[in-house]
């Protein structure tokens, strides 16, 4: 069974940092790309940074360019996202979601979400 | 970016009836690479249908989707009680990837 835990959420203050993590089971890791989409409180979703099989490849939404950071390790089948300067709009459910492709190409949508984990910057 | 616009936001209907569900790109979905989602309260969003119209691995034949260019169509023929949800289309042909605002189907 295809499973994604998320951990690392909690409250942050605007400006500080923290890293987010997924741990991925019951799948060969290495061989899919993965994502990170959020969620504000009671909005809609967000995806926000993508990262291919190997690494090589890595895309970020705008609104967290140069602030987020999205590694794995193939090797302890986890997904990182490592979070700078947090800003109150921040604030939302994150996801990590697999792609279904599982010769490394990139779908481009998600066919396993982990559960979340929130992360809270107050304003 | 393209913007996705889902309509109605709301739509209120029976167990049993046909539920229909909008959305609407800005510009054209390259490939129809459109996807839907359905997420109930407090939990992760369920992959539902790809392509457009590939229903995912286990996905009800209810639940069927249509459309192409700029407009797509999520149709669940008869509403069980479990349908009861948020949905979403996601487009995936053009970075950014983006998502609609969502279309909540509720008991009448």
């Amino acid at each position: 069974e295809v499973q994604l835990v998320e951990s690392g959420g909690g409250l942050v203050q605007a400006g500080g940092s923290l890293r987010l993590s997924c741990a991925a089971s019951g799948f060969t890791f290495s061989s899919h790309s993965m994502n990170w989409v959020r969620q504000a409180p009671g909005k809609g979703l967000e995806w926000i940074s993508y990262i291919s099989a190997s690494s090589r490849t890595i895309y970020y939404a705008d609104s967290v360019k140069g602030r987020f950071t999205i590694s794995r390790d193939n090797a302890k089948n986890s997904l990182s996202l490592q979070m700078n300067s947090l800003r109150d709009e921040d604030t939302a459910v994150y996801y990590c979601a697999r792609d279904p492709s599982d010769y490394g190409a990139n779908s481009g949508y998600f066919d396993y979400w982990g559960q979340g984990t929130l992360l809270t910057v107050p304003s | 970016e393209i913007v996705l616009t889902q309509s109605p936001g709301t739509l209120s209907l029976s167990p049993g009836e046909r539920a229909t569900l909008s959305c609407r790109a800005s510009q054209s979905v390259t490939s129809n690479y459109l996807a839907w989602y359905q997420q109930k309260p407090g939990q992760a969003p369920r992959l539902l249908i790809y392509g457009a119209s590939s229903r995912a691995t286990g996905i009800p034949d209810r639940f069927s989707g249509s459309g192409s260019g700029t407009d797509f169509t999520l149709t669940i023929s008869r509403l069980e009680p479990e349908d009861f949800a948020v949905y979403y289309c996601q487009q995936y042909g053009n970075s950014p990837w983006t998502f609609g605002q969502g279309t909540k189907v509720e008991i009448k």
